[in-house]
C-alpha cells in the first residue's frame, strides 16, 4: 500500500516564476492538506482539500492556490515566487470518515527560489 | 489563535539518559494532541495522539506522553533513548471542533543522541 507521494523530490525556480507541486494520498484517504516547512521551523498550515473544494486556509497570500482531483489528488501552485517562498512543502492525507485522527505525511517538495 | 511552544530548540544526551521534551499550547477549547517525529532524510511520522481518555499515551518505540491540562502541556518522554532516536520532534494540536483538522506545530526540538 503506497503512501503519500509528491512530486517532484526538488525543484530550483527562479523570483517571478510559477511552480506547480503535486500530491497523491493514501490509498482510501480523501481529503489533502498541504504545508510549509521553512528552515529550522514546524510546518505551517496552507489550506486543505475535500470533495475537490477549499475547505479551510491558514495566513498564506493569493499566489498559494491548489486544486483537488475526483482521484482526490492535489496540486499546489505558487505564482510570482519570492525568495521567501524557499521551503519544504509537505503533503499530507487523511480520512474524514475517521475524523481526520491521523494525517499521514509525504516526503516533501524541496522548493529552491533564486 | 492556537499556538504551540516547544522550549527545548536543541537536546544533546547520551545512549541511555532519559528523555523529556516540553510541549505547550495555548487553546481555550478541547484539543487533540499528536507528536510527530522526522528522522534524518525521512519524511514526517506519527509517534503518538492523543484525543480523549487515560492523560498518559504510549507510542511507537517506547515513547510516551502526558497530557496535563491544567498546565496546557503534553510533554514527550522516554526512559532510556538510542541512538536511533537522533531526530527532530514536533508537537502539534488540532481543534476538533475545526472541521478541518489543521495541524498547528511548534517549532521542533532537534535531539542528538550520543553513542
Amino acid at each position: 500500500d503506497a503512501g503519500v507521494t509528491q512530486s517532484p523530490t526538488h525543484l530550483i525556480k527562479t523570483r517571478g516564476q510559477q511552480v506547480t507541486l503535486r500530491c497523491s494520498p493514501k490509498s482510501g484517504h480523501d481529503t489533502v492538506s498541504w504545508y510549509q516547512q521553512a528552515l529550522g521551523q514546524g510546518p505551517q498550515f496552507i489550506f486543505q482539500y475535500y470533495e475537490e473544494e477549499e475547505r479551510q486556509r491558514g495566513n498564506f497570500p493569493d499566489r498559494f492556490s491548489g486544486h483537488q482531483f475526483p482521484n482526490y489528488s492535489s496540486e499546489l501552485n505558487v505564482n510570482a515566487l519570492l525568495l521567501g517562498d524557499s521551503a519544504l512543502y509537505l503533503c499530507a492525507s487523511s480520512y474524514t470518515g475517521t475524523g481526520h485522527q491521523e494525517q499521514f505525511f509525504g516526503p516533501g517538495t524541496r522548493l529552491t527560489v533564486l | 489563535a492556537q499556538s504551540v511552544s516547544q522550549h527545548n530548540h536543541h537536546v544533546i544526551l547520551s545512549e541511555a539518559a532519559s528523555l523529556e521534551l516540553g510541549c505547550n499550547y495555548s487553546y481555550g477549547g478541547t484539543v487533540n494532541l499528536f507528536w510527530y517525529v522526522q528522522y534524518p532524510g525521512q519524511h514526517l511520522q506519527l509517534l503518538l495522539k492523543y484525543f480523549s481518555g487515560d492523560p498518559l499515551v504510549k507510542g511507537i518505540k517506547g515513547f510516551e506522553a502526558e497530557f496535563i491540562k491544567s498546565k496546557f502541556s503534553f510533554n514527550l518522554r522516554k526512559p532510556s533513548v538510542q541512538w536511533s532516536d537522533t531526530a527532530e520532534y514536533f508537537c502539534a494540536v488540532t481543534a476538533p471542533m475545526d472541521s478541518s483538522y489543521k495541524l498547528i506545530f511548534g517549532s521542533g526540538t532537534r535531539l542528538l543522541v550520543r553513542p
